[in-house]
């Protein structure tokens, strides 16, 4: 069955460092989304991606943040000037068609120390 | 008041019980609906979109009701393996999804 596959799995961070998170999406999907939780909060929304470009951000999504698909396969989000409030579980999520299912990476844990 | 809106659980239940979740959105122009289900520190998966008519998928039984702004979801013949937060999530139309904070379950022996 096809999967969205993230890597890393676990990512332990300094304060004020850049990190890349990055996504291999199911080869036909075109939408593409990224969420957090922080942990014992719920799934928030930061961007979704369709046709090389940014379709929607949240309020998270600030400056700090930046999405790209460079090679064609890999979708990344970038956090250039990570904080503590930043630790958190990010899942790379990617969609067929838009608002229509969405399936879920298994999720890079992130911690800023 | 929240986007999206779910009980806050957690229920506790029998196996073999039926249990209703309930949730209900602010925003009348979402357009797409879903239950997800959550293990403990897992990804969100899928488990199924909620349509106007109503779907069924085997224990499953998902409802939308537009005009109240409501979702629901019934499972019936409760399993252990049931167990995990359920997320219902609505698309807003223009890519962003809104996701419940979750109700929790736990299926009991």
């Amino acid at each position: 069955e096809p999967e969205v596959t993230q890597t890393p799995s676990h990512q332990v961070t300094q304060m004020g460092q850049e990190v890349i998170l990055r996504c291999v999406p199911i080869s036909n999907h075109l939408y593409f989304y990224w969420y957090r939780q922080i942990l014992g909060q719920k799934v928030e929304f930061l961007v979704s991606f369709y046709n090389n470009e940014i379709s929607e951000k949240s309020e998270i999504f600030d400056d700090q943040f930046s999405v790209e698909r460079p090679d064609g396969s890999n979708f990344t989000l970038k956090i250039r000037s990570t904080k503590l409030e930043d630790s958190a579980m990010y899942f790379c999520a990617t969609s067929f068609g838009a608002n229509t299912e969405a399936f879920f990476g298994q999720g890079t844990r992130l911690t800023v120390v | 008041r929240k986007e999206v809106e779910q009980d806050p659980g957690p229920f506790n239940v029998p196996e073999g019980a039926t249990v209703a979740f309930n949730c209900t959105y602010s925003n009348s122009a979402s357009q797409s609906f879903f239950w997800y289900r959550q293990d403990c520190r897992k990804e969100p998966k899928l488990l199924m979109s909620v349509y106007s008519s109503g779907n069924e998928d085997g224990r499953f039984t998902a409802q939308l009701n537009r005009a109240s702004q409501y979702i629901s979801l019934l499972i019936r013949d409760s399993k252990l393996s049931d167990s995990a937060t359920y997320l219902c999530v609505a698309f807003t139309g223009g890519f962003k999804t809104i996701f419940g904070a979750g109700t929790r379950l736990f299926v009991k022996a």
